[in-house]
């Protein structure tokens, strides 16, 4: 079965903290995103990757930054952490248009 | 105006009943649609994808697409408790092969036995 994995299914960190979110793909697609979900907002696209060392801003990259040193790889980094990074983080993954793979999600609260 | 607008319920329903979850679109320029469900402290999960126009069937799941009307629905036939959970369209126009999805806010379903 196809999988994207979610390092953490729970964080909690303190404001200021560099955190880092991990996804790994077994599934050799060259696209993978990171969304986070927020009630009333749903998901909001921060970065997303086409190719190894690629990289896009999505449309809330403010505070994000991304690594994708293998393909199967993608890290989500929140360089300084704050109480309104508080958030469900989804990592995807997809090959072509057949629509993405999810993660669990990775439940972050900054306190 | 949001690309994509989908009613957040929630929208409770009796089992067996037939459900009709619903999104409006702006961009006439979509070619691909999809719907997700997604259980409470889950990721979504694929249920349903369609290009273009038109019907697709899966089991109790049916999808359409109106192109004319920027409208598209996810149908759910003898609904049960586990169809219970929040439903999200996404939908996207190619661009440069990366698929990146628009979605909507997602429909919260709660099905009662």
């Amino acid at each position: 079965d196809v999988k994207v994995t979610q390092s953490s299914r729970y964080l909690v960190k303190r404001t200021g903290e560099k955190v880092f979110l991990e996804c790994v793909q077994d599934m050799d697609h060259e696209n993978m995103f990171w969304y986070r979900q927020d009630p009333g907002l749903g998901l909001r696209l921060i970065y997303f990757s086409y190719d190894v060392k690629m990289k896009e801003k999505g449309d809330i990259p403010e505070g994000y930054s991304v690594s994708r040193e293998k393909k199967e790889r993608f890290s989500l980094i929140l360089e300084s952490a704050s109480t309104n990074q508080t958030s469900m983080y989804l990592c995807a993954s997809s090959r072509t248009e057949n629509g993405y793979t999810f993660g669990s999600g990775t439940r972050l609260t900054v306190v | 105006q949001k690309e994509v607008e989908q009613d957040p319920g929630p929208l409770s329903v009796p089992e067996g009943a037939i459900v009709s979850l619903n999104c409006t679109y702006s961009n006439s320029a979509f070619q691909y649609f999809m719907w997700y469900r997604q259980y409470s402290r889950k990721g979504p999960e694929l249920l349903m994808y369609t290009y273009s126009s038109g019907n697709k069937e899966d089991g109790r799941f049916t999808a359409q697409v109106d192109k004319s009307s920027k409208y598209i629905s996810l149908f759910i036939r003898d609904s049960q408790p586990s169809d219970s959970a929040t439903y999200l369209c996404a939908m996207s126009r190619p661009s440069s092969g990366t698929y990146k999805y628009i979605f909507g806010t997602g429909t919260r379903l709660k099905v009662l036995a």
